[in-house]
């Protein structure tokens, strides 16, 4: 079956680094997301990987290991607008069928004064 | 730029109706949209993939004869949710996706649907 796991909750403090992890069992592979959410409102990008490394866009930066099945969002300088579910997805590609997002339930990420 | 709309943000209806929810990219051709519904606190699932001019590709377990998908235009797709019951409440988002970033999908801000 296709699985991706991510925690359910993180808190952290204003200015600190949090690292949020996304771990996965999918077939046909083709690329992760990360997007954020907040309450309500639909998700935004954030970041995809595709190829192993890290990618760095400002304050955020992903990491993906292929063959770990692992990726990981990293957020620095952390601000109280960064509280919000962020949510890992893996692109699939299936046989005869459009390719397909798969999300994990969110991690939803408390930033405290 | 990239901009994708829903409307109605929001809507309550009675068993037994219909209700249309509009999708639309508001400065790009659509060439593939998405339809995701959301439980509380769970993920988004996909429920149906549409591509402009061609009939929608359901997911396993949604009924196709419930949830109409209509992709009309490069940049209109509607979601009917036919008979609604309670059950069906949930938080319904699109997303669509255009040919210059094959990968990247762009999300509505969602229709809360309410059955009562």
């Amino acid at each position: 079956g296709q699985n991706i796991d991510q925690p359910t909750e993180m808190t952290a403090t204003e200015g600190a680094i949090v690292q949020i992890n996304c771990t996965y069992q999918t077939s046909g592979f083709n690329g992760l997301f990360w997007y954020q959410q907040h309450a309500g409102e639909a998700p935004t990008f954030l970041s995809y990987n595709v190829l192993d490394g890290l990618e760095e866009k400002g304050r955020f930066s992903s990491f993906l290991s292929r063959s770990k099945g692992y990726s990981y969002l990293l957020l620095k300088e952390l601000q109280m607008k960064d509280s919000a579910s962020y949510l890992c997805a893996v692109r699939v590609l299936r046989p005869h069928r459009p390719d397909k997002l798969i999300f994990g339930t969110g991690t939803r990420l408390q930033v405290f004064p | 730029g990239a901009v994708v709309s829903q409307h109605p943000s929001w809507v309550i209806c009675k068993s037994g109706t219909s209700v249309k929810i509009e999708c639309r990219s508001l400065d790009f051709q659509a060439t593939t949209m998405f339809w995701y519904r959301q439980f509380p606190k769970k993920s988004l699932m996909l429920m149906a993939t549409s591509n402009e001019g061609s009939k929608a590709t359901y997911e396993q377990g949604v009924e196709k004869d419930k949830f109409l998908i209509n992709h009309a235009s490069l940049t209109l797709s509607t979601l009917t949710v036919t008979s609604a019951h309670p059950e069906d409440s949930s938080f319904y988002i699109c997303s669509a996706r255009g040919s210059m970033i094959s990968y990247e999908q762009y999300f509505g801000p969602g229709t809360r649907l309410t059955v009562t």
